[in-house]
Order: structure tokens, then C-alpha cells, then sequence
């Protein structure tokens, strides 16, 4: 199975900051990688696919990057309903697997 | 506007069978292009793949979960079904169903992401 770890787990962060998360893979799943966003009580929220491309209606705030073992998605400029948390998941091979999760929580 | 919309008991007994069924409006579930998954979550944990069926019945499981897992299609109600057997207190979690836009390479589709997911629905294992 490949092997999605999330760095950090947590992060505290401000409105109007710039937040990066990182997402590595254990083995090379080139550009098959995609990002959601959850908050409690809800069901994920696709915000990015295939590495950087950005899900429709998602704001353009949102950005990802990588390819390879390594990406990163960025938050611009954090809105309050940033404050989330946040999961990588690859679909180069099955089993599907997902980051642990990032929670991004308000400083 | 594509819904998802799980549905099945919220309690379930150790060593019995985990019925759930997904029931897709707003757009059919016969597409060409989609694959419908389920993915669960224990509570104040991470995501978990189930497996994931196309329309025409293939399917993809987690190899973790295989030998109990069955995810079937009914194209006539618009809907799919996971079943887990045997289920222990391990598999207390919220059951998502989603829309997976599979992607196909060299003859063969595979999984994809998840862009439409159902609310979710809690499932206890106990006696």
C-alpha cells in the first residue's frame, strides 16, 4: 500500500495568512493526488484534484502543487471557513489511501 | 444537483452483517464516466476506502477489508449497497458513500477522486 503522510497535524494560523500543508507519498503516484477539506460533522469536500487542478466552485485561494512523492496545498489568504481539516488522498494505485489529516485550527 | 444518500441501520450487533445502500438522485447512476465508492470514518479519525463499483458491477476493494466486503449496484433504484460481514467494535465509524470520477489508462478504469459525497451515516458495532 502506499503511504500518505501529512505534515504538520495541526496548525494554528490566522485570518489573511498564507498556509501551506504538505502531503509525501511513500512511493511515486506522479500526479494522482487530490485534496479535500472536512469539517465536523460533515462529509469531505473535494477542493483540488490531480495534483493542482482546482475543483469548480472551489475558491481560487485554494492551490495545489507536487508531483513525484512531494505536494502541497496552499491557502492564499485564510477565511474564516478555512478552518478545517484537511486530507491528501492518492488514486495512483489501490488501495485508495488518505493523509491522516491536517486540522487547521484558528490562533 | 447530484445527492447522495445513505441509508441502513445505526446499530448493529458484533459477528453480524453490516447492510448499507446509497441511494444516487439528481443523476443516473448507469454513467459511463463514474464509479460510486464507500469510505468510512471512525470517530475523531482519518478516512478509510471501502471499495468502489462501476455501473457495470466491477469492483475495486481495500485489500484490509476484502474478504468481508461485498459493494453491489441495482441500476433499476439508482442505487448501490456495501454489505460487512462479521463486524466487530473496530468497525464503528461513519459510512460515506461518493461519487468517484474513475479515469481509464491503458484498456482499464480505475478510481479516482471523490467529488459528490452522501452526509454520512453512523454505524455501532455492539451488543
Amino acid at each position: 500500500d502506499i503511504q500518505m503522510t501529512q505534515s504538520p497535524s495541526s496548525l494554528s494560523a490566522s485570518v489573511g495568512d498564507r498556509v501551506t500543508i504538505t502531503c509525501r507519498a511513500s512511493h511515486t503516484i506522479t500526479n494522482y493526488l487530490n485534496w479535500y477539506q472536512q469539517k465536523p460533522g460533515k462529509a469531505p469536500k473535494l477542493l483540488i484534484y490531480a495534483a493542482s487542478s482546482l475543483q469548480s466552485g472551489v475558491p481560487s485561494r485554494f492551490s495545489g502543487s507536487g508531483s513525484g512523492t512531494d505536494f502541497t496545498l496552499t491557502i492564499s489568504s485564510l477565511q474564516p471557513e478555512d478552518f478545517a481539516t484537511y486530507y491528501c488522498q492518492q488514486s495512483y494505485s489501490t488501495p485508495i489511501t488518505f493523509g491522516q489529516g491536517t486540522r487547521l485550527e484558528s490562533k | 444537483q447530484l445527492q447522495l444518500q445513505e441509508s441502513g441501520p445505526g446499530l448493529v450487533k458484533p459477528s453480524e452483517t453490516l447492510s448499507l445502500t446509497c441511494t444516487v438522485s439528481g443523476g443516473s447512476i448507469n454513467s459511463s464516466s463514474y464509479y460510486w465508492g464507500w469510505i468510512r470514518q471512525p470517530p475523531g479519525k482519518g478516512l478509510e476506502w471501502i471499495g468502489t463499483i462501476y455501473y457495470s458491477g466491477s469492483t475495486y476493494y481495500n485489500p484490509s477489508l476484502k474478504s468481508r466486503v461485498t459493494i453491489s449496484v441495482d441500476t433499476s433504484k439508482n442505487q448501490f449497497s456495501l454489505k460487512l460481514t462479521s463486524v466487530t467494535a473496530a468497525d464503528t465509524a461513519v459510512y460515506y458513500c461518493a461519487r468517484d470520477k474513475g479515469y481509464c489508462s491503458g484498456g482499464s478504469c480505475y478510481p479516482y477522486f471523490f467529488d459528490y459525497w452522501g452526509q454520512g451515516t453512523l454505524v455501532t458495532v455492539s451488543s
